[in-house]
């Protein structure tokens, strides 16, 4: 299995352009979770999903984030408009009931 | 809900000597614990976890765990510590026997290794 895939790995875009990160999970995954990671605010739990529904989306920062999950192989998380403190890595991991997770290896996002 | 204090956001080591990280949850359900390991410019690992049954539990890379419910705590420990070791460490708690699988992290704690 590859594990779960991000893409891109480094993204830098100008203040205001739309962001589009992408996810795809480990097949059989019913679990998939999206985390911000900072130096300030460490990891933080942006949305995830079951079974391709969102269940909790609580720590999405703003309306500028949305998520979808349009099947079970392909997450995206959006940004519109990008803001510089949205500058972060930002994770992906998917999961099987308590096995635990399994991250991808991250988007880092720069906005300048 | 569910929180995670890691004890210490930076603890040093020598080679050959003991790691010990710590790390105290609040759970207001029995909980899930989790411990991951992060090498720079990489994702997250999974090391061990504790869900039921034996409360010492054992991970990769010699690493191994111990659930003290009166304590609550679960600390991570190594008997001798590698320069392959350095990396960040994150403890994480979720609710145990849900449906909500949802992981809370602590803050991590960066391991450096000396020679």
């Amino acid at each position: 299995d590859a594990g779960v895939i991000q893409s891109p790995r480094h993204e830098v875009t100008e203040m205001g352009q739309e962001v589009t990160l992408r996810c795809k999970p480990i097949s059989g995954h019913d679990y998939l979770f999206w985390y911000r990671q900072t130096m300030m605010r460490g990891l933080e739990l942006l949305i995830y999903f079951n079974n391709n529904v969102p269940i909790d989306d609580s720590g999405m920062p703003e309306d500028r984030f949305s998520a979808k999950m349009p099947n079970a192989s392909f997450s995206t998380l959006k940004i519109q408009p990008s803001e510089p403190r949205d500058s972060a890595v930002y994770f992906c991991a998917s999961s099987l009931s308590t096995s635990g997770y399994t991250f991808g290896s991250g988007t880092r996002l720069t906005v300048v | 809900a569910q929180s995670v204090t890691q004890l210490g956001s930076h603890v040093s080591v020598s080679e050959g000597a003991l790691v010990l990280l710590r790390c105290n949850y609040s759970s207001s359900v029995p909980p899930y614990l989790f411990w991951y390991v992060q090498y720079p410019n990489q994702g997250l690992q999974l090391l061990l976890k504790y869900t039921t049954g034996a409360t010492l539990v054992k991970g990769i890379n010699g690493f191994e765990a111990e659930f003290k419910k009166s304590e609550t705590s679960f600390h991570l420990t190594k008997p001798s510590a590698h320069m392959s070791d350095a990396a960040e460490y994150f403890c994480a708690v979720s609710p145990g026997g849900g449906s909500n699988y949802k992981l809370t992290f602590g803050k991590g704690t960066l391991l450096t290794v000396n020679p």
